[in-house]
């Protein structure tokens, strides 16, 4: 029953920092997506991947990056952290095009 | 392209009372609606759906909300709240076309007060 599995759950960076944030669904899904949340803003869409092998961008792409490893795994990149990116990050999937998403626990990272 | 307003970012009830949380869509085309929860310090999970078909729909821990395409409104009602629904309400839209990512309100904080 993992579902989605978000690794870390907490993160500390220094500004100009560089991480990774993993992303494994067992659902067989075959679309993922990254969000963040902040107080008063809601969700806002990072990436998606619609299928293996593509990645779009979302509202708030810039200071990403993202891979989708294969069709269970997506991860996100910062690879120069700054303090706006402090935020709640949140890896989803779903399978058909229903709307259907299934969230993990969520990332807290903190750039200082 | 599609967006959704939720009226209003805080709702505080009293326990045992109704609630009705507003949300309003703007798509050029046929959507699909949903309702997500976000309990404290966890991820979203769907509360309820609108496809298509009857537009009264039922979800989970007696939450029920209406489709109104004239009014391209879609708002969540429950008719007595418990202390265990202090959370956060998401209404997202997706339009009826392939491969189009889901799009999320800002959430609507539901306080239950004792």
């Amino acid at each position: 029953n993992a579902g989605v599995t978000q690794t870390p759950k907490f993160q500390v960076l220094k500004t100009g920092q560089s991480m990774t944030l993993q992303c494994a669904q067992d659902m067989n899904h075959n679309s993922m997506y990254w969000y963040r949340q902040d107080p008063g803003m809601g969700l806002r869409l990072i990436y998606y991947s619609a299928s293996e092998g593509t990645t779009d961008k979302g509202e708030v792409p810039n200071g990403y990056n993202v891979s989708r490893l294969n069709k269970r795994e997506f991860s996100l990149r910062l690879e120069s952290a700054a303090p706006s990116q402090t935020s709640v990050y949140f890896c989803a999937s779903s399978g058909l095009n229903t709307g259907e998403l299934f969230f993990g626990e969520g990332s807290r990272l903190t750039v200082l | 392209a599609q967006s959704v307003t939720q009226l209003d970012s805080q709702v505080p009830v009293f326990e045992e009372a109704p609630v009705e949380l507003r949300c309003n869509y703007s798509s050029s085309v046929s959507v699909y609606l949903f309702w997500y929860v976000q309990y404290p310090n966890q991820g979203l999970q769907l509360l309820l759906k609108y496809l298509s078909g009857s537009t009264l729909v039922k979800g989970i821990n007696g939450f029920e909300a209406e489709f109104n395409k004239s009014q391209t409104s879609f708002h969540l009602r429950k008719p007595s709240v418990h202390i265990s629904d202090t959370a956060e309400y998401f209404c997202a839209v997706l339009t009826r076309m392939r491969n189009t990512p889901l799009v999320f309100g800002k959430g609507t904080r539901l306080s239950v007060i004792a």
